[in-house]
């Protein structure tokens, strides 16, 4: 069957690095995305992989590793507007998302 | 209009009686998307809708409905209400059906059911 994990909660500093894991298990692979949800509002689209490899967009970078079933979603010079939940998904057999928990990310001043 | 909007923002109901969540969206977009989202719990498809005319179950499908008139409407009904259906709906679409494409999500409905 499909599962998404994900660590429930971080906690990361402004202006430094941190770097949010996801694993999965799947039938088949097509492709993983990365969404971003502040507290109260929809999710927003971050990044979409299909290779393997880091892809850079920004200061978020997300990395993909289909043998391994990972991916990480790498935040830079953290702002306090990214305090927010980041939330894993990869499509199922039928082509339908199946969502991981999400991870909630506190930065500190 | 721009994107997908969602009706109403919020709402408390008594278990039992029939709602409708209403979601458009002015993209012209193919496949819409009902889920809900609970507290520890990842978005859980309830129906979707690859295209106008067409609809299929997700998830947690039991308890709700939908239809697919047109390109623009997705409405999710529940016809009796429960409070287990407390939650945060959210309506989304996407060019195209498949999980490839990327989702566009509403602002979210905020249903109590007491």
């Amino acid at each position: 069957g499909q599962n998404i994990d994900q660590p429930t909660e971080m906690t990361a500093t402004e202006g430094a690095i941190v770097q949010i894991n996801c694993t999965y298990q799947t039938s088949g692979f097509n492709g993983l995305f990365w969404y971003q949800q502040h507290a109260g509002e929809a999710p927003t689209f971050l990044s979409y992989n299909v290779l393997d490899g880091l892809e850079e967009k920004g200061r978020f970078s997300s990395f993909l590793s289909r043998s391994k079933g990972y991916s990480y979603l790498l935040l830079k010079e953290l702002q306090m507007k990214d305090s927010a939940s980041y939330l894993c998904a990869v499509p199922d057999s039928n082509y339908q998302l199946i969502w991981g928990a999400g991870t909630k990310l506190i930065i500190k001043p | 209009i721009a994107g997908i909007t969602q009706a109403p923002t919020s709402q408390i109901l008594a278990a039992g009686r029939r709602m409708t969540l209403r979601c458009t969206q002015d993209m012209r977009h193919n496949a819409m998307y009902w889920y809900r989202q609970d507290l520890g719990l990842g978005l859980r498809l309830i129906h979707y809708s690859n295209t106008a005319g067409t609809t299929g179950k997700g998830e947690v499908p039991d308890g709700y409905s939908v239809s697919r008139a047109n390109t623009d409407d997705f409405p999710l009904t529940l016809a009796s209400a429960v409070p287990s259906q407390t939650s945060v709906y959210f309506c989304a679409s996407s060019d195209q059906s498949g999980g490839a494409d990327t989702q566009y999500f509403g602002p979210g409905t905020r249903l109590t059911v007491l």
